[in-house]
């Protein structure tokens, strides 16, 4: 079945430091891939996506590019700021007759100190 | 434009107590989920929804009933809760390969 793991967490960065949080994937076809963002006490929101290989999502500073040879979708940001501190989870979608279904990574959570 | 809305957001139950988790949406989506969230396990499907009257297992669907009469809302029910029901819960809606919009959650605890 389709399933998605993410880097081992939590992380813990100082500001204005570079973040890489890794996504592999596994999936039939050709899925949709998404990163969600939870922060503290709230559901969760769409950082980005990308819906085909080489697609690459972007928003809010945050990037990821949709890897179909190394079947990965790795998450950027060059500078983070202590608001960025939240759970990061990556995400695919099947499609065909998924129905939208989502599988999710188990989540890193990103703690950025001043 | 509510969004997706939730209710309860925190409650807590004793062992063989019944309970609704209330989810309603205002976006005319048709598909909407109940996701499970398990302290560093991410996310997984319950149940989910087509449409109205139309509805299916998740990946853990064993001790939930849903059902959904109406495009707005989805409903799950807990019955006989036992504590490996303790999670946060999730309802999400969509417009078929789109976004999933979220709810705020509903903390349960089964003591």
């Amino acid at each position: 079945g389709d399933s998605v793991t993410q880097m081992e967490g939590p992380v813990t960065l100082s500001e204005e430091a570079f973040l890489t949080i890794n996504c592999t994937y596994t999936a039939t076809g050709y899925p949709s891939l998404f990163w969600y963002v939870q922060y503290p006490g709230e559901g969760l929101q769409l950082l980005l996506k990308a819906t085909k290989a080489d697609d690459k999502g972007s928003n809010k500073g945050f990037e990821a590019t949709y890897r179909k040879e190394t079947t990965s979708f790795h998450l950027e940001k060059g500078s983070v700021q202590v608001s960025d501190s939240a759970v990061y989870f990556c995400a695919l979608s099947a499609g065909g007759t998924s129905y939208g279904k989502l599988t999710f990574g188990q989540g890193t959570i990103l703690t950025v100190h001043p | 434009n509510a969004g997706v809305t939730q209710t309860p957001k925190f409650r807590i139950l004793k062992i063989g107590q019944s309970m609704t988790l209330q989810c309603a949406q205002d976006m005319n989506h048709n598909y909407m989920y109940w996701y499970r969230q398990d302290p560093g396990m991410g996310l997984k499907l319950i149940y989910y929804s087509v449409g109205a009257g139309i509805t299916d297992k998740g990946e853990v669907p064993n001790g939930y009933n849903v059902s959904r009469s109406t495009t707005e809302d989805f409903p799950l029910r807990l019955e006989l809760a036992a504590p490996s029901q303790t999670s946060v819960y999730f309802c999400a809606s969509t417009a078929v390969g789109d976004t999933h919009y979220f709810g705020p959650g509903t903390r349960l605890t089964v003591l």
